[in-house]
């Protein structure tokens, strides 16, 4: 198994420019999310869904977008990219159920300009 | 405000036992989590404890639960340079929620 994966690594965006960060899973996991990093701040949930179709916001949504098509597919997207998401961002599966170890991936740190 | 808090920062000599202490304040947690955050990589769980348990041990690796005061803490003996690491306490409340995650403490061990 792969695990967690998520491309790219490394990113730099202007002010304004839209991208979406890859998430994938091959473990069959129901459950997946994305959090954001930032010093001082611990991880932060941007979004979350509990099964394909199904999408719902965390604590910090706004900028941000996710769609849920696949069970092993989770994007993130930045419509108008702004300096203060500059961040590493993780994305994050588990099955669903009490006891849910979360998997993360190795993470995308993005610069924004 | 901040639902699971721990302190930022601990340093400890090579030898020496670490104590991360954590604190929760959902009563209907049903599990709790120890993850390790190495440099430049993702989170990996290191431990978890059920609610109804008081201690899980785990070869260096000690979980203790305090479910009145709403209180964890995790014991790493022999500490080693190898430990040096962001250590994020995190918390699994009733139902199909995400877990709640502390701000992490950042391990330094002295050689």
């Amino acid at each position: 198994n792969a695990g967690v994966t998520q491309t790219p690594k490394f990113q730099v965006l202007k002010t304004g420019q839209s991208m979406t960060l890859q998430c994938a899973q091959d473990m069959n996991h129901e459950y997946m999310s994305w959090y954001r990093q930032d010093p001082g701040m611990g991880l932060r949930l941007i979004h979350y869904s509990v099964g394909a179709g199904i999408t719902d916001q965390g604590e910090v949504p706004n900028g941000y977008n996710v769609s849920r098509s696949t069970t092993e597919d989770f994007p993130l997207r930045l419509l108008s990219a702004a300096p203060s998401q500059t961040s590493v961002y993780f994305c994050a599966s588990s099955f669903s159920g009490e006891y849910n170890e979360q998997f993360f991936g190795p993470g995308t740190r993005l610069t924004v300009l | 405000g901040e639902d699971v808090e721990q302190s930022l920062f601990l340093s400890v000599r090579e030898g020496d036992s670490s104590v991360i202490n954590c604190t929760y304040t959902d009563s209907s947690s049903t599990y709790l989590y120890w993850y390790k955050q190495e440099p430049g990589a993702g989170l990996q769980l290191l431990t978890y404890i059920f609610s109804n348990m008081d201690m899980k041990q785990d070869q260096r690796l000690t979980v203790l639960l305090n479910k009145k005061d709403k209180h964890l803490s995790l014991r790493i003996a022999d500490t080693q340079t190898g430990d040096s690491a962001i250590y994020f306490c995190a918390e699994k409340r009733e139902g199909n929620t995400p877990l709640v995650f502390g701000k992490g403490t950042r391990l330094s061990v002295i050689a």
